[in-house]
């Protein structure tokens, strides 16, 4: 079965990086784009970008261009999202989405991270 | 970037009840050469990541109850749950997939009344 698991919170300090993890399972990993989704507290889902696990190639949102980086390990069949220079708005729930079929909507989801910017 | 607008923010639903809940795109979603529209509707349930409940505005999910279905077409869409559950409790939100950034609505709150 399809599974992505996300790896642990992290709490880190304004102006600092963070990476986060997306080990999938039970499917071609380079067969399928995986997107990144946050959600701040109480908030709605904001998507960041997309990452083609092939190919490398990458998709960012404007809004985090020059901040967000995405890449993946075929090996491991990992994915990551570095985002830098973080901001206490950066605090929220982020997840990894796979793309059902290349075309931006997504059939399966991490269990989510939590990332804390706080001084 | 297009704009997703839901309605109402929260709604309150008495069980078996038919529970309405309306999507509006600031531009069309519609692609004209394949007559599609890039719409989908999630349903997230507390600390969990949401769930893809319907696709392409009106094609559910595999394993999504009947209960759930999709209408619209173009700016105006409708996610309706024809009798309503306890486990339909849920925030559900829509997402346009026609153009980057991908943007999501705000989301419905659904409780039982």
């Amino acid at each position: 079965q399809v599974q992505l698991v996300q790896s642990g919170a992290e709490v880190k300090k304004p102006g600092a990086s963070v990476k986060v993890s997306c080990k999938a399972s039970g499917y071609t990993f380079t067969g399928y784009y995986m997107h990144w989704v946050r959600q701040a507290p109480g908030q709605g889902l904001e998507w960041m970008g997309w990452i083609n696990p092939n190919s490398g190639g990458t998709v960012y949102a404007q809004k985090f261009q020059g901040r967000v980086t995405m890449t993946r390990d075929t090996s491991i069949s990992t994915a990551y999202m570095e985002l830098s220079r973080l901001r206490s708005d950066d605090s929220a729930v982020y997840y990894c989405a796979r793309d059902a079929d290349h075309l931006g909507y997504f059939d399966y989801w991490g269990q989510g991270t939590l990332v804390t910017a706080s001084s | 970037d297009i704009v997703m607008t839901q309605s109402p923010d929260s709604l309150a639903v008495s069980l078996g009840e038919r529970a309405t809940i309306n999507c509006k795109s600031s531009q069309s979603v519609l692609y004209s050469s394949n007559n599609k529209n890039y719409l989908s509707w999630y349903q997230q349930k507390p600390g969990q990541p949401p769930k893809l409940l319907i696709y392409w505005a009106s094609t559910r999910e595999s394993g999504v109850p009947d209960r759930f279905s999709g209408s619209g077409s173009g700016t105006d869409f409708t996610l309706t749950i024809s009798s309503l559950q306890a486990e339909d409790v849920a925030v559900y939100s829509c997402q346009q997939y026609y153009s980057t950034p991908y943007t999501f609505g705000q989301g419905t709150k659904l409780e039982i009344k």
